[in-house]
This record gives structure tokens, sequence and C-alpha cells, in this order.
């Protein structure tokens, strides 16, 4: 079963707007939540976390929001840039677990 | 460098035949992991080392897929009678790691290895 579910394949946004994206799981056991970013030929590169004490993270235009009673959390870019374009992956820690758990991936296309 | 380097960065071989993938960590990183990631899907955990030792080997899909770290660096993952749906991306990933897990600590990976069995 999918245990951590994006389930926007794309998403395209105008250079400057906010990008938004989605993410759901099913775990309630997990408490550590990543965002990692990819582009092709390259393996993931680490945006941001959040630990499940908190509802929300920032750093810089990246902003990480974390909804536990709706297992959901989102990555808000702004303003977003022609760089941003690449796929997204929304990854889940379970307590006690090391390893990491993945979404499908989300492709944004910033255009300009 | 001063990232995690995994080589060869492509493999191209024939069914039912041996190859072997390795793992360069960031120096100092005690955690090693390999993950596996099939085209249009995101990565999928294989393995994961603490120091020398296979801490989780849950990932592993069967007997032909086997890993090593024989001195908690560089890791090695074999995969013996390869068969065409062993084709995919391996990734590599280390993480300053210890035993205690609520030291929230990112995973950071390699470029990846591209296995092509033909």
């Amino acid at each position: 079963d999918q245990q951590v579910k994006q389930n926007s394949p794309s998403l395209s946004v105008q250079e400057g707007r906010i990008s938004i994206l989605n993410c759901d799981y099913t775990n309630s056991m997990f408490d550590y939540f990543l965002w990692y970013k990819k582009y092709p030929a390259e393996g993931p590169t680490f945006l941001i976390s959040i630990s499940s004490i908190k509802d929300k993270n920032e750093d810089g235009r990246f902003t990480v929001f974390l909804n536990k009673s709706a297992k959901h959390l989102s990555l808000h870019i702004v303003p977003s840039q022609p760089g941003d374009s690449a796929v997204y992956f929304c990854a889940a820690r379970a307590e006690g677990a090391q390893k990491l758990v993945f979404g499908q991936g989300t492709r944004l296309t910033i255009n300009p | 460098g001063a990232g995690v380097s995994q080589t060869p960065s492509n493999k191209v071989t024939e069914k039912g035949k041996y190859v072997e993938l390795r793992c360069d960590p960031i120096s100092g990183h005690t955690a090693l992991y390999w993950y596996r990631q099939s085209l249009g899907q995101g990565p999928e955990f294989l393995i994961y080392f603490q120091g020398t030792g296979a801490a989780d080997d849950s990932g592993l899909p069967n007997d032909r897929f086997f890993a090593v770290r024989p001195e908690g660096s560089v890791s090695t993952l074999k995969i013996q009678r390869t068969e065409r749906g062993d084709s995919a991306v391996y990734l590599c990933a280390s993480s300053p790691r210890t035993e205690d897990s609520h030291s929230n600590q990112p995973q950071h990976f390699g470029d990846g290895t591209r296995l092509s069995i033909l």
C-alpha cells in the first residue's frame, strides 16, 4: 500500500507566484517529514523538513505545513523561480525507524 | 568532493550477470542507506547500515540482493543473477545518524547508478 501519496503528478505555476505542493500519508506512526527536490540525472536534494511536534517550518522561500489530524503536509514556495522547476518528493519516517517512505513525486514547472 | 559519491553512474549488463554498485558516503556519516527508484516512482528503501552492520534490510526484494559495509564507510550493493526487472536507478544516501531516532537528521543522496539489464 502507498503510505505516502502525492496525488498531483504535475503542477504548472507562473514565475513569481506561489507554488503549493501537497502530500498525504496514512501511517500515524510517521513523526518526521521531509521534502526533496530532484533534477534529471541527479540524486534527490534535501530542501526542508518538519517534526511532528510542529505545524510549520520556514526556510527562506520554502515553508512546510503539517496538519496531523488530516495527515496532510504541503510545501509552499514563494516567489517561484524558473530554477525551482524539478520533481519534488515528499518523504516520511516512522518513529523508531530510519528508512524514509517516499511519495511518487510531483513535477513542478515554473513558466516565465 | 563533499557529497555522496556513487560509481559507476551507469551500468548496462546482460540478464543473469552479477553486478556490484559502490557508494562512498559523506565523510563522518555513520548511517548509510540504499534505495531503488523505478521510472515514475519515488525511491524505495532497500537497506540501512549503522556503522558496519545492516540494521534494517527489510527492503531487499529477495536473496539475490546483498550489501556490505565492511569498514563502516564505503558500501557495495551486490546483485546476483540479474533480471530485467532489476533495471532501475540505485540511490545511496548517508546521514550523521546515530541510534537516537529522535535526532532528526536528513539523508543526503548521491546521484545514483542507473542499472540497465538487457
